[in-house]
């Protein structure tokens, strides 16, 4: 049963260009939480997924921030016209249900040049 | 103010020392988490509490509802307990989760 898997695991972008970052969950799970970390600081939360669905995506910046997580096929977090303050950690989470434990994928890193 | 406080923030201990960190919050919650994070930055969920107290190996976890506060302790620490600690919350109002800024423990051999 293969844990959730992220990628890329390392992500080079210059300023202006589109980073996607992809989540694929552990089976049989529907719930997919996405959040960031920053260099020297702690996770902070960014959206809540189900399937076709966002729950709270109070954490996401207002703006070049996006996530989706389709019927088929990983979730997506989308972050348009990056800047040097988009570098950090991403990690994803997956639980079966809305209050359980979450299980987390080994992050993508994204540096912007 | 952060939702979640976490103590101490560095802590060094010897092999063998039995090591407690606290977790304190201020809003209601569902849950509580405790998550390590390892030096290569993977995150491994390592308790999920609502009461009571959970034991897993040499990791327990308590939580006082009332309170509002948890304590993770480790007992025979071990090098290789080596990491950051990280005590989170999902609100009970909403799908929010709060973090707190972790606990980086050293283990000396």
């Amino acid at each position: 049963n293969a844990g959730v898997m992220q990628n890329p695991r390392h992500l080079v972008r210059r300023r202006g260009q589109e980073a996607r970052l992809r989540c694929s969950p552990m089976k049989g799970h529907s719930h997919v939480y996405w959040y960031r970390q920053l260099p020297e600081e702690g996770l902070k939360f960014m959206v809540y997924l189900q399937k076709e669905n966002i729950i709270d995506e109070s954490g996401m910046p207002k703006e070049r921030f996006s996530a989706e997580f389709p019927k088929e096929g990983p979730s997506i977090l989308r972050i348009q016209q990056v800047v040097r303050g988009d570098s950090a950690a991403y990690f994803c989470a997956s639980s079966p249900g809305m209050v359980g434990t979450q299980y987390f994928g080994p992050g993508t890193r994204l540096t912007v040049l | 103010k952060n939702e979640v406080e976490q103590s101490p923030q560095n802590l060094t201990a010897q092999e063998g020392e039995f090591i407690t960190i606290n977790c304190s919050y201020s809003v209601g919650i569902s849950a509580l988490h405790w998550l390590q994070q390892h030096p290569g930055g993977g995150i491994v969920s390592l308790f999920m509490l609502s009461s009571g107290k959970k034991k897993h190996g040499r990791l327990i976890a308590t939580i006082n509802i009332q309170e509002k506060h948890s304590s993770l302790h480790i007992t025979a620490s071990h090098p290789r307990d080596s990491a950051v600690y990280i005590c989170a919350v999902n609100s009970n109002t909403g799908n929010q989760f709060y973090f707190g800024t972790g606990t980086s423990l050293t283990v000396i051999p």
